[in-house]
């Protein structure tokens, strides 16, 4: 099947870390991506990850990949104001050469 | 600058009235999507093109038309636009290269009255 499930809104207070749970129901996902959107803007790429490795990090940005549970998470360190926005987390499914987003989460970073 | 454009960034229309949302990209993309965000659902696939004059459904087509008649355009036509049409879209493009990154527009919220 094609689903891609998050949880719809995350609240975290400034400084400490989040983390954005993904779950996705194809395995022939190569590709898996972390988008966000800021407010009244398009979505951007913020980190990606090949379906053959475990984990990426990038900065303040850790991406983990579970494949035995189709669990994908984004960890972010030392979270910041700026970090408030919607995070969607998308899957490649390259036998029907599709993008499949999930619904997306509201990260809210309060001081 | 490399980037996705979209116009009108913001419509209010009535029902039945044809509408055209321009998307075009300069970065020699040949592929090319468009998408609707509705809350709660993310984004669904309206339709999408592989290259010029191939144009294919996405997972939501009903209610909307496209051409591809050029590498930079992708237009996306209402015909006779209804309430539940009222959404935010995007269109996006990508060379399908390397990690496959899609790159978005900056939206189209439309309001169908």
């Amino acid at each position: 099947g094609e689903d891609v499930e998050q949880s719809l809104f995350l609240s975290v207070r400034e400084g400490d870390s989040s983390v954005i749970n993904c779950t996705y129901t194809d395995s022939s996902s190569t590709y898996l991506y972390w988008y966000k959107q800021e407010p009244g803007a398009g979505l951007q790429l913020l980190t990606y990850i090949f379906s053959n490795m475990d984990m990426k990090q990038d900065q303040r940005l850790t991406v983990l990949l579970n494949k035995k549970d189709k669990h994908l998470s984004l960890r972010i360190a030392d979270t910041q104001t700026g970090d408030s926005a919607i995070y969607f987390c998308a899957e490649f499914l390259y036998n029907t050469d599709k993008l499949i987003f999930g619904t997306g989460t509201r990260l809210q970073v309060f001081p | 600058e490399a980037q996705v454009t979209q116009n009108p960034r913001y419509l209010i229309t009535v029902t039945g009235k044809k509408l055209t949302v321009t998307c075009s990209q300069n970065m020699n993309h040949e592929y090319m999507s468009w998408y609707r965000q509705d809350p709660g659902l993310g984004l669904r696939q309206i339709y999408y093109s592989m290259n010029v004059e191939v144009t294919d459904k996405g997972d939501v087509p009903e209610g909307y038309k496209v051409s591809r008649k050029e590498k930079r355009n992708f237009p996306l036509i209402l015909e006779s636009p209804s309430p539940n049409q009222t959404s935010l879209y995007f269109c996006a493009s990508s060379d399908r290269e390397n990690t496959g990154e899609l790159f978005f527009g900056e939206g189209s919220r439309l309001t169908v009255l």
